[in-house]
C-alpha cells in the first residue's frame, strides 16, 4: 500500500553540525508534506510544511526540500543543538481530506 | 499560546472495560482528530470529526470506538471494551476550518492507555 516512511531510524549528530533527515513517500496524490518533532512524553510538534507545488521552504534553522521526481522529502537542521534531540516524523496530507499519514520516525541524538 | 489539552495523562484499565479519553481542542478550531501511537511505532490516524460528525475514519476505528463532542469544549474518544492491543498513546489534535486548504494540526500531549 501507499505509505510515507523514513530512510534511517536513528541519526547521531555532533552539536553545531547540520542534520539531514530523509523521508521517502509513495503517494503521488499528496498535496502537503509536514515535518513533526516529538520529544519524549509529548505529542508531535509541527516544524515546517511544504506544498507539492514547491521544492524548497525555509524556516528558522530548518529547511525542507521536496523532490517530486524521486518522491523524496528531507529536513535540514542547521547548527544542531541539544534541544533538537527528538524523534522526527514526516507526514503527508491531501487537500481533500485532513488526516495525516505519518512515517516511521527518525531518532536524532545530539552529541555534546 | 493556545494548546490542546488531554486528560488523563495515564489511564490503566482491565481488558473488557470501557474507557473515555478526553480532549479540549483549541477554542477556535473546528476540526478534531484522534491518533494513536503504539510504543516504538509510528503515529496512526484513527478518526477526524467536523460539524458534529465523523468526516473520516481508519480501519482501526471499528465499532468498539466512538467519538463525541458533548459540549462546546470537550472532544472524547470512547473504547467500549478494551483489548490488550489497544494499549498505546492516544493523541488528540485540532485544526482550523481550512475548507480545502491544509491547516496545521496541533497535537495534545497524549493519554497513555495501558490495558491489563
Amino acid at each position: 500500500g501507499e505509505s510515507v516512511g523514513l530512510h534511517l531510524p536513528t541519526l547521531s549528530v555532533q552539536e553545531g553540525d547540520n542534520s539531514i533527515i530523509n523521508c521517502a513517500y509513495s503517494n503521488s496524490a499528496s498535496d502537503y508534506f509536514i515535518w513533526y518533532k516529538q520529544e519524549s512524553g509529548k505529542g508531535p510538534q509541527f516544524i515546517i510544511d511544504i506544498r507539492s507545488n514547491m521544492d524548497k521552504r525555509q524556516g528558522q534553522r530548518v529547511t525542507v526540500l521536496l523532490n517530486k521526481t524521486v518522491k523524496h522529502l528531507s529536513l535540514q537542521i542547521a547548527a544542531t543543538q541539544p534541544g533538537d534531540s527528538a524523534v522526527y516524523f514526516c507526514a503527508e496530507a491531501r487537500s481533500n481530506d485532513y488526516k495525516l499519514s505519518f512515517g516511521a520516525g527518525t531518532t536524532v541524538t545530539v552529541r555534546a | 499560546e493556545p494548546e490542546v489539552t488531554q486528560t488523563p495523562s495515564h489511564q490503566v484499565t482491565q481488558m473488557g472495560q470501557e474507557v473515555i479519553l478526553r480532549c479540549v481542542p483549541i477554542s477556535n478550531h473546528l476540526y478534531f482528530y484522534w491518533y494513536r501511537q503504539i510504543l516504538g511505532q509510528k503515529v496512526e490516524f484513527l478518526v477526524s470529526f467536523y460539524n458534529n460528525e465523523i468526516s473520516e475514519k481508519s480501519e482501526i476505528f471499528d465499532d468498539q470506538f466512538s467519538v463525541e463532542r458533548p459540549d462546546g469544549s470537550n472532544f472524547t474518544l470512547k473504547i467500549r471494551s478494551t483489548k490488550l492491543e489497544d494499549s498505546a498513546m492516544y493523541f488528540c489534535a485540532s485544526s482550523e476550518d481550512g475548507r480545502g486548504v491544509y491547516n496545521e494540526q496541533f497535537f495534545g500531549p497524549g493519554t497513555r492507555l495501558t490495558v491489563l
